[in-house]
């Protein structure tokens, strides 16, 4: 497609349940990534999806956390049991090339009550 | 570790005013570095990129110079207008690396 596309582009949820998020990169994008940012603060990587090397992981907040991209194209981050304090922008980007940046998606915004 | 230090907001300015935001930037690599917008309601957008010493990356009338030897990429513009209101974001990339590391972020406010 012509940008990154996320779905929802919002949600509330009650705690304890879980919930998938989207996202669908550019198309001929290898490399995926997911960033939480939370009310007033910055951005904090999740994870790293590159062609069909093992994920970067390690910015995963907990093991409720996890994220799957299926043929190299659409990823979903899915949280499970969720907690008050996953409310957040989920924001999703795509690359061709990581020296020249990325094209964000417009995030889904979770709303954890 | 990477990291990127900006300026703290809230920056406030009246239209037409100059704009400084301060960015410096710890890497253990060579970075690439780049300046986000963020628009009310939006996702990040890229606004300009540098990918190595004394260049100077430009768009919509912001600019900004790669100064190694101060390790910063300073946000300018010389004349804001209210449509400019956004949270900046500046942001490098290790070259092999496979993150964008962010600044905080700066809330800019142009007033009419």
């Amino acid at each position: 497609g012509a940008g990154v596309s996320q779905s929802p582009s919002n949600k509330v949820t009650e705690k304890g349940k879980d919930v998938e998020l989207r996202c669908d990169p550019i198309s001929g994008h290898t490399a995926l990534y997911w960033y939480r940012q939370s009310l007033g603060q910055g951005l904090e990587f999740l994870i790293y999806f590159q062609g069909n090397s093992a994920p970067d992981k390690s910015g995963l907040p907990s093991d409720r956390f996890s994220a799957e991209r299926t043929g190299g194209s659409v990823s979903t981050l899915t949280i499970q049991r969720t907690q008050q304090e996953d409310s957040a922008v989920y924001l999703c980007a795509s690359s061709s090339d990581r020296a020249y940046g990325y094209t964000f998606g417009s995030g889904t915004r979770l709303t954890v009550v | 570790g990477d990291s990127v230090t900006q300026m703290e907001g809230p920056v406030t300015l009246s239209e037409e005013a100059f704009l400084t935001i301060n960015c410096t930037y710890t890497a253990t690599g060579y970075p690439s570095l780049f300046w986000y917008v963020q628009y009310p309601g939006e996702g990040l957008q890229l606004l300009l990129k540098a990918t190595k010493a004394d260049d100077k990356g430009s768009n919509k009338g912001f600019e900004a110079t790669y100064r190694k030897e101060t390790t910063s990429f300073h946000l300018e513009k010389g004349s804001v207008q209210v449509s400019d209101s956004a949270v900046y974001f500046c942001a490098l990339s290790v070259r092999g690396g496979s993150r964008l590391t962010f600044g905080e972020g700066t809330q800019l406010t142009v007033n009419p």
